[in-house]
């Protein structure tokens, strides 16, 4: 089946505009996540949904990064007035319900969203 | 804190040489410890996980509590085993997010 999808893939924006990042998980997975990956590093962690409560938000850098998913399904992560620091690869990854035993469910990975600010 | 550390930002080794990926990490509690790959062009899938305790295309990598590490080994390196290696850990209340090191790059050279 499809999995993770992100659009756009590339986008750049000038400092002070504002972006919106697209995320469609794979069909029937209830936990979503957002990543920020900054260049040669890691992913880091911004943001959980579980359907469409967003239950950690404890990685989002500002008040300027918010993140929604109305429908518990597409999600949307929004960067307003934007600065070159937030320049990086966004990474949305989706999976089921984590359960009690037996450990985490595997998370997916999309293709990322690559954002240029000038 | 939470913390994972990969030493490593290149790993360059001959095929047929053996591999070790080293990973150690921080954690206050039984984490789950994880190797993620992203092959050139392609998006980051998981390798393995220590609770699978399972061999993956030749990988395998064992807890060790004692020395905090979750090291990543096969005995004979293939070309197609040159990709970005992320060494990860969960074990949080809410829906398990990832922490990740910061990657170790192999290449096998022919």
């Amino acid at each position: 089946g499809a999995g993770v999808s992100q659009s756009p893939r590339y986008k750049v924006a000038k400092r002070g505009q504002d972006v919106a990042l697209r995320c469609d998980p794979i069909s029937g997975h209830v936990s979503l996540f957002w990543y920020q990956q900054a260049l040669g590093q890691g992913p880091e962690f911004l943001t959980y949904f579980q359907n469409e409560a967003q239950l950690d938000k404890s990685g989002l850098p500002s008040d300027r990064f918010f993140a929604e998913r109305p429908e518990g399904s597409v999600s949307t992560l929004k960067i307003q007035r934007t600065q070159q620091e937030d320049s990086a690869v966004y990474l949305c990854a989706s999976s089921t319900i984590s359960k009690a035993e037996g450990g985490q469910e595997t998370q997916y990975f999309g293709p990322g969203t690559r954002l240029l600010v000038l | 804190a939470q913390r994972v550390t990969q030493p490593e930002k290149l790993l360059s080794v001959f095929k047929g040489a053996p591999v070790e990926l080293k990973c150690n990490y921080s954690y206050s509690g039984s984490p789950e410890l994880f190797w993620y790959v992203q092959y050139s062009r392609q998006r980051l899938q998981l390798l393995l996980r220590h609770i699978s305790r399972e061999s993956i295309k030749g990988f395998t990598a064992d807890l060790n509590k004692g020395e905090t590490s979750f090291h990543l080994k096969k005995p004979f390196a293939q070309e197609e085993d040159s990709a970005m290696y992320y060494c990860a850990l969960s074990g949080f209340v809410y829906g398990n997010k990832l922490v990740f090191g910061a990657g170790t790059i192999l290449r096998v050279k022919s």
